[in-house]
């Protein structure tokens, strides 16, 4: 099956600090990947979407300044956290969507297991 | 706009029982589906998916769900669940464009011996 590996799976960082976050890929490519956050009991928001080779689609309301999203192979998107604060700290998700030439497997997402940012 | 609902936050059972997750959607045009289980902790793993054909679909773990088009419903179920069971488990449906997942508000499952 398709994997997706998430670095790091903890980070503890001090106010005003930037984050990175990968998300990779490991036996597919992956032209769109997806970042997600998640509140503590609560489901997904989507994010940002992060698309090889262009600027990210970013949801409404979420500033794309603070959350920098790179995508520049087809297996690794970076976001960043800039600047953070103790209101940033969350949960982060990233799904990567099968790249195939069939259309069923176009719309499968596939997720890492996440990043817990705490930020002091 | 296309919506998920997951009627029921928490499902409590015991072990050895079945359970059914609830899942309703909307929308109009044709429906992707998918059911995924959260781990503690953990990012999301994919049960099983709806993406045409045969409306009863089985996943990993011992897990289906029956597609049904005039009740517009995705309803997860396992005949007998186990502890190891325990866990958040999301329904999802793309959207009309293909790109985003719609999940809904998660459902926990809390297997008790």
């Amino acid at each position: 099956g398709a994997v997706v590996s998430q670095h790091p799976s903890r980070v503890i960082c001090k106010s005003g600090t930037s984050v990175k976050i990968e998300c990779r890929s490991l036996d597919f490519q992956a032209t769109t990947m997806f970042w997600y956050r998640q509140f503590p009991k609560k489901s997904l928001m989507l994010m940002a979407t992060s698309n090889e080779g262009s600027k990210a689609t970013y949801e409404q309301g979420v500033e794309k300044d603070k959350f920098l999203i790179n995508h520049a192979s087809l297996t690794l998107s970076t976001l960043t956290v800039t600047s953070a604060h103790p209101e940033d700290s969350s949960f982060y998700i990233c799904s990567a969507r099968v790249l195939e030439p069939q259309r069923e497997a176009l719309n499968i997402q596939y997720f890492g297991a996440g990043t817990r940012l705490s930020v002091l | 706009a296309q919506s998920v609902t997951q009627l029921d936050s928490q499902v409590p059972v015991f072990e050895e029982a079945p359970v059914e997750l609830r899942c309703n959607y909307s929308s109009s045009v044709s429906v992707y589906l998918f059911w995924y289980v959260q781990y503690p902790n953990q990012g999301l793993q994919l049960l099983l998916k709806y993406l045409s054909g045969s409306t009863l679909v089985k996943g990993i773990n011992g897990f289906e769900a029956e597609f049904n088009k005039s009740q517009t419903s995705f309803h997860l179920r396992k005949p007998s669940v186990h502890i190891s069971d325990t866990a958040e488990y999301f329904c999802a449906s793309l959207s009309g464009g293909y790109n985003k997942l719609i999940f809904g508000a998660g459902t926990r499952l809390a297997v008790h011996p």
